[in-house]
């Protein structure tokens, strides 16, 4: 199982990031996608997930108004684009995989991927 | 804010049992199943615990967790210098209709 990431990002305050996760190594379409953050020193704070074959994203509060969680199956990816970037943002993104989201465990993750927002 | 609460630091010698706690409330520890994740410095979270006390595959017996109420805890037991490292819990929340995650413990094996 792996879940490899784009790489590092500079932004501006303002714009927007889109970050993929490729997915490889197991059947993609029985699992769901989360978004996990963390700002350099901080806790880890959920984002969001999908359901990687049929969609339907489900998204934080904290984040509903500004994040997108899109999936493609033929290229066993998600996407997570944040918008609106502010410098709080300014965190490594994560994506990790669930096969039951009531149970909330992430078994495998992402290398992660640092976002840096800075003018 | 965190929704779970955890203390900041832990820490013990080589060899010492430590554990570590993890509180909520009855929408996520009371009614949902906890996890705990160990994360190294400048790497990814890895699973540790599931479902409140289940190892995966690869993690040593040394590592154990329990729950009770709204409450959990995760216990290391025979205590190495490698478990340095900041620990997390984490459960679904039923209200919040999300993850929640504990704010971490930073262990320092002395």
């Amino acid at each position: 199982v792996q879940l490899v990431q784009s790489g590092a990002e500079v932004k501006k305050p303002g714009a927007s990031v889109k970050v993929s996760c490729r997915a490889s190594g197991y059947n993609f379409n029985r699992y769901a996608v989360h978004w996990v953050r963390q700002a350099p020193g901080q806790r880890l704070e959920w984002m969001g997930w999908i359901n990687a074959a049929y969609g339907d994203p489900k998204y934080s509060k904290n984040f509903q108004d500004r994040v997108t969680i899109t999936t493609d199956t033929s290229a066993t990816t998600v996407y997570m684009e944040l918008s609106s970037l502010r410098s709080e943002d300014t965190a490594v993104y994560y994506c990790a995989r669930n096969y039951d989201i009531l149970t909330g465990d992430f078994d495998h993750w992402g290398q992660g991927t640092l976002v840096t927002v800075s003018s | 804010q965190s929704v779970l609460t955890q203390p900041p630091s832990a820490s013990g010698t080589p060899g010492q049992r430590v554990t570590i706690s993890c509180s909520g409330s009855s929408s996520n520890i009371g009614s949902k199943t906890v996890n705990w994740y160990q994360q190294l410095p400048g790497t990814a979270p890895k699973l540790l615990i599931y479902n409140d006390n289940q190892r995966p595959s690869g993690v040593p017996d040394r590592f154990s967790g329990s729950k009770s109420g709204t409450s959990a805890s995760l216990a290391i037991s025979g205590l190495q210098s490698e478990d340095e490292a900041d620990y997390y819990c984490g459960a679904w929340d039923d209200s919040l209709k999300g993850v929640v995650f504990g704010g971490g413990t930073m262990l320092t094996v002395l």
